[in-house]
């Protein structure tokens, strides 16, 4: 029972340069999320979805873009990355509007 | 956005003492949630408080939603060095698909 996993887990690129991290999960929860943590800051929401093809903006979305085509997957992708993306960031599903968020281990994102 | 206030930052604290932090905002929530994350993890869900006034345990843990809907507490009894990590109060930003909104979280530190 794999649940919620991330890929990859480390990850180091340079300023300019387009990185996807990857969300997969075998529960076929309709809804997913991402957030990232930095100090100071807890968790921010980035983007959402509710269902395969719904995607909708979170707290910071700017600089990243994300797809659902299938329900499983919710790729993240930093376009061109900045420095300002080094963070950790997580990958969450939910099965119903409103009730839990499983969290996935984490990819820890540096930015050069 | 909504902000959740969450205090103390960081608690030192020896083994076998009893721990309580809480969460505060403005605005008026309908959940209050709270969770765990260790190091190299995601956060995992402790508690979910769904009415104003409610008390819910754990185990050891024991969390309360306020009377006026915008604070919540978190109590630790008889602390163990498995109980640290980072706790986080959370709640749903919106109607509940559109993710959840964090505390900047409490730091516990247990002394053997």
């Amino acid at each position: 029972d794999a649940g919620i996993t991330q890929s990859p887990r480390y990850k180091i690129t340079e300023t300019g340069r387009q990185v996807t991290l990857m969300c997969h999960q075998t529960w076929s929860h309709s809804y997913m999320f991402w957030y990232r943590q930095d100090l100071g800051h807890g968790l921010r929401l980035i983007y959402y979805s509710a269902a395969a093809d719904i995607t909708d903006k979170g707290e910071v979305p700017d600089g990243y873009v994300v797809s659902r085509s299938k329900t499983e997957n919710f790729p993240l992708t930093l376009e061109s990355a900045t420095r300002s993306q080094t963070s950790v960031y997580f990958c969450a599903s939910s099965g119903t509007r409103g009730g839990t968020q499983y969290f996935g281990p984490g990819t820890r994102l540096t930015v050069l | 956005g909504q902000q959740l206030n969450q205090s103390p930052q960081s608690m030192f604290i020896q083994e076998g003492e009893d721990v309580s932090m809480n969460c505060t905002s403005s605005s008026i929530f309908n959940t209050w949630l709270w969770y765990k994350q260790e190091p190299g993890e995601g956060p995992v869900l402790l508690i979910a408080l769904y009415k104003a006034g409610e008390l819910t345990s754990n185990g050891r843990l024991t969390a309360q939603f306020g009377i006026t809907r915008k604070d919540s507490f978190l109590n630790i009894s008889a602390s163990i060095p498995s109980d640290v990590g980072i706790y986080f109060c959370a709640s749903y930003s919106g109607g509940g698909a559109d993710g959840l909104t964090f505390g900047k979280g409490t730091h516990l530190i247990i002394q053997p």
